[in-house]
């Protein structure tokens, strides 16, 4: 079966600094990864998805994560954080079950310190 | 377009009473769907819509009940809370064509307590 670890679940970055939130996944198909950002009290939206070609996929809010197939990776990017990014970050996987079925891991909380 | 909407946003229950969830999409979507989130372990599926008139069990069914009323309309029923049940409930939808490409929708949540 499909999952999705993520390593931390809190990350602290400074404004300006890199952001590295990790993801790592398990698939007995070619899966389909997402990477989802919840705001305070707020649903899931969207940030970025991987389904096939390119493996290096740009999201919104200068997001930006690669599929490493080899290392079953798919970590989310940003070159500098700002204070907006504050958010709980959830990558999930796909493709394995006869329906729409998305596996979520556990989330990680960025906190973006001025 | 009002994407995915959720009625309560809050609700306080009594264990033992009961109460339905009611959610709602206007984007034509066949796949409905609704989660759970509790803090350290992600969102967990409860119960699933493929289309309507269809529903499947999640990792988490149990102490709960759906229905599909129409095509927009998925709702979720504690027929008896307990306090195992406070969480914060997501409903979700997806084209729904199968195909694993299409994100899913949320809408913003219904905080329950079950004291």
């Amino acid at each position: 079966a499909q999952s999705v670890t993520q390593l931390g679940s809190h990350v602290s970055v400074s404004e300006g600094a890199l952001v590295l939130l990790r993801c790592n996944y398990s698939s007995s198909v070619p899966p389909y990864l997402f990477w989802y950002v919840q705001y305070p009290n707020q649903g899931l939206q969207l940030l970025l998805k991987y389904t096939t070609g390119a493996t290096l996929v740009k999201g919104i809010n200068g997001f930006e994560a690669e599929f490493k197939k080899s290392e079953t990776s798919f970590h989310l990017t940003k070159p500098s954080a700002h204070m907006s990014d504050a958010a709980e970050y959830f990558c999930a996987v796909s493709g394995e079950t006869s329906y729409d079925k998305v596996i979520f891991g556990p989330g990680t909380s960025l906190s973006v310190i001025p | 377009n009002a994407g995915v909407t959720q009625t309560p946003k809050f609700q306080v229950l009594k264990t033992g009473q009961s109460m339905t969830l009611q959610c709602a999409q206007d984007m034509n979507h066949n796949s409905m769907y609704w989660y759970r989130q509790d803090p350290g372990m992600g969102l967990r599926l409860i119960y699933y819509s493929a289309s309507e008139g269809t529903t499947d069990k999640g990792e988490v069914p149990n102490g709960y009940n759906v229905s599909r009323l129409n095509k927009r309309e998925f709702s979720l029923r504690l027929e008896s809370a307990a306090p195992s049940q406070t969480s914060v409930y997501f409903c979700a939808s997806n084209i729904g064509r199968g195909t694993f490409s299409y994100e899913q929708y949320f809408g913003p949540g219904t905080r329950l307590t079950v004291t």
